[in-house]
């Protein structure tokens, strides 16, 4: 099972600041890294897929990159509705699909 | 526009059952797997099973074979998950996720999620 190490747990900065988040894996899962966002009481929110990518509807203010075991979500000046819980996902080897334990975006 | 309501969740003893059931709309519902992804309290989303769209194709997360069953209706639009033999620690909100064509597996859309308690 490839397991995916987010960094840092928990992200506090300031609406307009920019925001890096750190997904690695265990393994390398080639391009087929994804990132969500989830906010209470909410369903997640598809951003990225295949690294780089961003979803339908999905700002350009949110980025990815990466490839092999190291990846970035970078939000480049963050919004009051950008704080909130990211995950990241890997469909490179599976079943099991697997998620990151979450980096908390959090208001400073 | 593409809608996902899932059903189904309750309370239930352990070593109980559950049916949960999510509808879909908004787009060709034969093309796409379908998943459920679960979330426990304070823990990151786990992926549970999916189902691919045309040959029904099945996968799991070990510790849920031979207790949770994936199916669907393509007639009806929806995708079920029978689960069996419940424990303390299948407790969590249940979202039905769609993903991509054949197994591509991002999950594009979510439902509002369905809440399992096993007490």
């Amino acid at each position: 099972e490839i397991v995916l190490t987010q960094s840092p747990a928990t992200l506090s900065l300031s609406p307009g600041d920019r925001a890096t988040l750190s997904c690695r894996a265990s393994q390398s899962v080639s391009s087929y890294l994804a990132w969500y966002q989830k906010k209470p009481g909410q369903a997640p929110r598809l951003l990225i897929y295949d690294a780089s990518n961003r979803a339908t509807g999905i700002p350009a203010r949110f980025s990815g990159s990466g490839s092999g075991t190291d990846f970035t979500l970078t939000i480049s000046s963050l919004e009051p509705g950008d704080f909130a819980v990211y995950y990241c996902q890997q469909r490179y080897i599976w079943p099991p699909l697997t998620f990151g334990q979450g980096t908390r975006l959090e208001i400073k | 526009e593409v809608q996902l309501l899932e059903s189904g969740g309750d309370l239930v003893q352990p070593g109980g059952s559950l049916r949960l059931s999510c509808a879909a709309s908004g787009f060709t519902f034969s093309d796409y797997v379908m998943n459920w992804v679960r979330q426990a309290p304070g823990k990151g989303p786990e992926w549970v099973s999916g189902i691919t769209g045309s040959d029904f194709r099945t996968f799991y997360i070990d510790s849920v074979k031979g207790r949770f069953t994936i199916s669907r209706d393509n007639s009806k639009n929806t995708v079920s998950l029978q689960m069996n033999s419940l424990r303390a620690e299948d407790t969590a909100v249940y979202y039905c996720a769609k993903g991509g064509r054949g197994t591509a597996m991002v999950f594009d859309y979510w439902g509002q999620g369905t809440l399992v308690t096993v007490s």
